[in-house]
């Protein structure tokens, strides 16, 4: 069965660029979270969508970060403008609903220049 | 609310046995424990709900304590495989399906 799959692997990119990462949950999957890992602050939570929708979106750090998941097998994290602080592992993870075990994709290393 | 895990490191030598404790100062419904390998994505290992229960898979086992808010995952006769960083995620009673994951602690068996 195919995992969580995330694109790309890794990027770098400069300052003030714009960011698109994407993901595509396990079929079947209702929940899709969007984390960002770094060595300060650990894993955190961006994002949660049950059933396409936006559940909680109370860990996007600002305005500059937006999520969208247009169907059940696609989502986008994106970042505009960027900056050097945004550097991180994003990962990406689904599960059968929000409380079930979340399997997680292979992640996006970010690297904002 | 993050829940706080501890120890925050370890070190053991194959064979040993380990505690890794996870607590929250919120109401839980649900425990997951996740182990994350450098470089890799973390990887599921169970979840324990409210009203159950310990849990076992092979040689690591954890326990969740409602009343106290705690969870804590043990790990016997360590084997090198099991080198990583382990988090524990909480489900909050109180904000429904709000997930968030613990601080990690990092394991690390010798041989």
């Amino acid at each position: 069965d195919a995992g969580v799959i995330q694109s790309p692997r890794h990027e770098v990119t400069e300052m003030g660029q714009e960011v698109t990462l994407r993901c595509k949950p396990i079929s079947g999957h209702n929940s899709l979270f969007w984390y960002r890992q770094t060595m300060m602050r650990g894993l955190e939570l961006l994002i949660y969508f049950n059933n396409n929708v936006p559940i909680d979106d109370s860990g996007m750090p600002e305005d500059r970060f937006s999520a969208k998941m247009p169907n059940a097998s696609f989502s986008t994290l994106k970042i505009q403008p960027s900056e050097p602080r945004d550097s991180a592992v994003y990962f990406c993870a689904s599960s059968l609903g929000g409380g079930g075990l979340q399997h997680f994709g292979d992640g996006t290393r970010l690297s904002i220049l | 609310q993050q829940p706080v895990q501890s120890p925050q490191a370890v070190i053991l030598r194959e064979g040993e046995d380990a505690v890794i404790n996870c607590s929250s100062s919120k109401a839980l419904y649900s425990v997951h424990w996740y182990r994350q390998k450098h470089g890799e994505a973390p990887v599921f290992l169970m979840i324990l709900l409210k009203g159950g229960e310990q849990k076992g898979h092979e040689k690591i086992s954890a326990s969740f304590n409602e009343k106290k808010q705690q969870s804590s995952l043990y790990l016997t006769a360590s084997q090198l495989s099991y080198s990583g960083t382990y988090f524990c995620g909480t489900g909050e009673l109180t904000t429904g399906n709000q997930f968030y994951f613990g601080t990690g602690t990092s394991l690390t068996v010798i041989p």
